[in-house]
């Protein structure tokens, strides 16, 4: 089954706590993205992955950093959440193509700081 | 730098009628992919449509579809006979070919609201 799995799907956290959003594919996929969804902005990307331990910014990367030490799996991590980190966060995978790539989202991970 | 942008913010439409949803870009690539997706009111964001920019034929997949004008840098989405359910959140995105990046970049979204 094509599925990319979030976890935790809901999270509040005290403003100065570590936050760990993870997420999971079982398609193989090499690239790997975490973007954040904002009203009125769209998805914004926060990292993108091209493989295990090869990672890139995207356009908002500061507050954020993370790990992909397997193919299928890709974290990112808030170290001391701050408030306007509040959010919902997509993760997604795609294939390898040179005819451009289709991606393939989770459920979102819905992060409230306090 | 690529820049994607949805004006309409909202639009809303009879059941069975025919829309279009606008989206322009902006790149300084000879070759890209333009894509749409769809985030219903779960939140699940799908993929629908893409073109090609060397294509000249217009996608079309199921009761959607695609006009694509290159020299206006433009891609509309077109849906026929909609259906209550296509209401959702409608994204435009693109990618260009020849930067060593894989980033896709979104739109800021279009509400579509079909009424019975």
């Amino acid at each position: 089954d094509m599925k990319v799995t979030q976890m935790p799907r809901y999270l509040i956290k005290r403003m100065g706590e570590n936050v760990l959003l993870e997420c999971g594919q079982d398609m193989s996929h090499e690239t790997m993205y975490w973007y954040r969804q904002d009203p009125g902005l769209g998805l914004q990307l926060i990292y993108i992955s091209y493989d295990v331990d090869s990672n890139s910014e995207g356009d908002i990367p500061k507050g954020y950093r993370v790990s992909r030490k397997k193919r299928e799996h890709f974290s990112l991590i808030l170290d001391s959440a701050k408030t306007n980190q509040t959010s919902v966060y997509f993760c997604a995978s795609s294939l390898w193509t040179a005819s451009g790539n289709t991606l393939y989202f989770g459920e979102g991970s819905r992060l409230i700081v306090v | 730098a690529q820049k994607v942008t949805q004006t309409q913010t909202s639009i809303s439409v009879m059941e069975k009628t025919t829309v279009t949803m606008d989206c322009v870009y902006e790149t300084q690539d000879s070759s890209y992919f333009l894509f749409w997706y769809k985030q219903t009111a779960s939140g699940e964001i799908v993929f629908l449509i893409r073109q090609d920019s060397y294509k000249k034929e217009n996608a079309t997949v199921g009761h959607y579809s695609l006009n694509f004008q290159k020299p206006k840098s433009s891609i509309g989405l077109i849906i026929t006979a909609t259906q209550i359910e296509d209401s959702a959140v409608y994204f435009c995105a693109m990618r260009e070919a020849s930067s060593g990046s894989w980033q896709l970049i979104f739109g800021s979204g279009t509400q579509l609201t079909v009424m019975p």
